[in-house]
Order: structure tokens, then C-alpha cells, then sequence
């Protein structure tokens, strides 16, 4: 079976500070894999998307970057946080065929101050 | 361009009443459709999706949607409602062939009361 793990679950961050979260999927070759960012109480925006290892395409420019060092990971960072940029992080993936449904991670709330 | 409109931003019933939220569409093609629910604090777990043929769809938990392309609409419906269905509910699309398309309604926040 396919898991999903996101690290870390929480961040508390001062404004200006760097940030990196993570996402490894274990039990799934090639996925496509995501990450969405939910504001408090809002709708889902995609961030970032990547099909292959190397290979991510941004969606939106939120002062973010995303890496996709291993087939099975991805990463989200920045070098100087925003508070705007608080929110909950949700990595995801599919096997990569249209119209196939998407499996979230848990997610990590990020508190910036 | 693709749209979701998700018109309800909350929606308020009794535990045992039938529950129907909404969702339309705007999208040139033959859309995908998806419902996501979210649990407070938790992250989003599948209900259902319309690809294509019938236009009802069955989901998890009990739930099911209705494809209308007359009024590009695809709404959730479950009764009878019950208090664990508390949650926000999410329509989404997938456009262009591709799920790296995917656009999320706003959300409508459903408080099932017993």
C-alpha cells in the first residue's frame, strides 16, 4: 500500500526566517506529485506540480520554490518567509493518468509571526 | 479557463434531514469532477468522482452526486445527514486531460445538527 508522509507537522516561524517542508511517498513509483496551499479557513491553491524527478512547474508565485530531488520526495522552501504565507501546506500525489484522484498527506500548519 | 463555484459558504441542517450541496461549473470541455471533504484540522480524503456516463455517481460514506451538463452543475447529496458529516466539502475540476489542472471551489462548511 501507498503512504504518504509530510514533515514537519507544525511550524511556528518569525517572519524573514527560511522554511522547508517535506513530503515523502512510499510505495508508489513515478507519482505526480503536488502542493497545495490552504489559507485559514480558505479554498485550495495549487503551488506547485512535478511529473519526474528534477522537474517541478510552478502554478503560482508565492516567494516559494519546490525541489523534487528523489522520485520519492518532494520539498517546499523558501529562504525568507512572509507572513502571508501562513496556512496549511498539503503535499499530494497520483499515479499520473487523467482524471485520477488525488491522495493527501496530512498536512503541516505553518504559523509565521 | 475553468471555474468552480461553490455558491454556499455554510450550510446548517438537522441530523436526519437530506443534505444536497452545491457546485457548478464552468469549463469548455468535458470536465472531471471530484468532492473532497475535510475534517477540522485534518486534510482531505476523496468522496467520489464523475468521469464520464451515468450521472449519478456513488462515493464513500454514504454520498452521492448528480451530473447535470444542462446546468453544469454537480451536486453532493447524502440522507439522511448525520452529525459526523460536519465538515467542509470541496468540488473540484480537472481540465485539460491533465490533473496537474486541478481547480478547488471555495468550500461550503456543512454543520449537521443532532
Amino acid at each position: 500500500a501507498q503512504t504518504i508522509h509530510q514533515w514537519p507537522v507544525a511550524e511556528i516561524k518569525a517572519v524573514g526566517s527560511p522554511l522547508s517542508l517535506g513530503c515523502t511517498i512510499k510505495g508508489k513509483s513515478s507519482p505526480n506529485l503536488y502542493w497545495y496551499w490552504q489559507a485559514t479557513g480558505g479554498t485550495l491553491q495549487q503551488l506547485f506540480y512535478s511529473i519526474t524527478v528534477g522537474q517541478v512547474e510552478s502554478v503560482v508565485q508565492l516567494n516559494l520554490s519546490a525541489s523534487r530531488p528523489k522520485d520519492d520526495q518532494f520539498i517546499l522552501s523558501t529562504e525568507k518567509l512572509l507572513l502571508s504565507h501562513s496556512g496549511f501546506y498539503l503535499c499530494a500525489w497520483t499515479g499520473g493518468l487523467s482524471n485520477e484522484r488525488l491522495f493527501f498527506g496530512h498536512g503541516t500548519k505553518l504559523s509565521v509571526l | 479557463a475553468q471555474s468552480v463555484d461553490q455558491p454556499d459558504a455554510h450550510v446548517t441542517l438537522s441530523e436526519g434531514a437530506s443534505l444536497e450541496l452545491r457546485c457548478s461549473y464552468s469549463y469548455s470541455a468535458a470536465p472531471y469532477l471530484f468532492w473532497y471533504v475535510q475534517y477540522p484540522g485534518q486534510s482531505l480524503q476523496f468522496l467520489l468522482k464523475y468521469i464520464t456516463g451515468d450521472t449519478v455517481v456513488k462515493g464513500t460514506k454514504g454520498f452521492e452526486a448528480e451530473f447535470r451538463k444542462s446546468n453544469s452543475s454537480f451536486n453532493l447529496k447524502k440522507s439522511p445527514a448525520h452529525w459526523s458529516d460536519s465538515a467542509k466539502y470541496f468540488c473540484a475540476l480537472e481540465g485539460g486531460g491533465s490533473n496537474a489542472k486541478l481547480t478547488f471551489g471555495k468550500g461550503t462548511k456543512l454543520s449537521v445538527k443532532s
